[in-house]
């Protein structure tokens, strides 16, 4: 059973450019979360999609947006990138039910330079 | 708001002996999960034990266990016969029922000394 896949693995972008992240979550798996991991803050939540529904969000600039495709897919995008935003972006995907816990993708590595 | 806090922002074992890793949460909830992760050089997020909140039964996963008190808000991990691959960082996580995102701790680091 294929786990949790995020693509890219790395990236590099300038101040003001704008990334798409992707992530293809496990057969079967509706919900589709993102969190974004950085030394000083930890993990912080981005949002969650379900059905292509956002269902959760967190406290993240409007520049953070995300969305969710009927095969369960997922993509979040960053506009207007800031130093600041270099971090590892880990998506996680669940059952319906999610009382068993996220299992998570190996992240992107987003460098702004 | 709900709140996870790791106290211990790094550990050191000797391989096979045991450790605990503190965890204690807060919340006026009282149906909810708890979770640890535990996060390798390799950056995958890998689920090592999860416990509901309405079980007396402290959770068990081989080497892994927990001592979960309620009534305290506290959530330890207990690993035992440390292991070199146990060496990573380690997330205490809380997640209320029925809809809510899952709230992460800081981490513990784990070293494990040969």
């Amino acid at each position: 059973k294929a786990g949790v896949t995020q693509t890219p693995r790395y990236l590099i972008k300038t101040r003001g450019q704008q990334v798409t992240l992707s992530c293809s979550p496990i057969s079967g798996h509706r919900s589709v979360s993102w969190y974004q991991q950085t030394p000083g803050q930890g993990l912080q939540f981005l949002f969650e999609y379900f059905s292509e529904t956002q269902r959760n969000k967190g406290n993240f600039p409007g520049r953070f947006s995300g969305r969710q495709f009927s095969n369960s897919r997922s993509e979040m995008n960053v506009s207007t990138l800031e130093l600041g935003d270099s971090a590892l972006y880990l998506c996680a995907s669940s059952r319906s039910d999610r009382n068993y816990g996220y299992t998570f993708g190996s992240g992107t590595r987003l460098t702004v330079v | 708001a709900q709140t996870v806090t790791q106290s211990q922002p790094e550990m050191s074992v000797q391989e096979a002996e045991t450790v605990t890793l503190s965890c204690t949460y807060d919340t006026s909830e009282s149906d909810y999960y708890l979770f640890w992760y535990k996060q390798p050089p390799s950056r995958q997020m890998i689920l090592v034990i999860r416990q509901e909140a309405y079980k007396q039964q402290n959770a068990t996963e081989n080497r892994f266990s927990v001592n979960f008190q309620k009534a305290a808000k506290s959530f330890s991990l207990k690993i035992s016969d440390s292991q070199l691959g146990d060496a990573a960082m380690y997330f205490c996580a809380y997640r209320r029922r029925p809809d809510d995102k899952i709230i992460f701790g800081k981490g513990t680091r784990l070293h494990i000394l040969p």
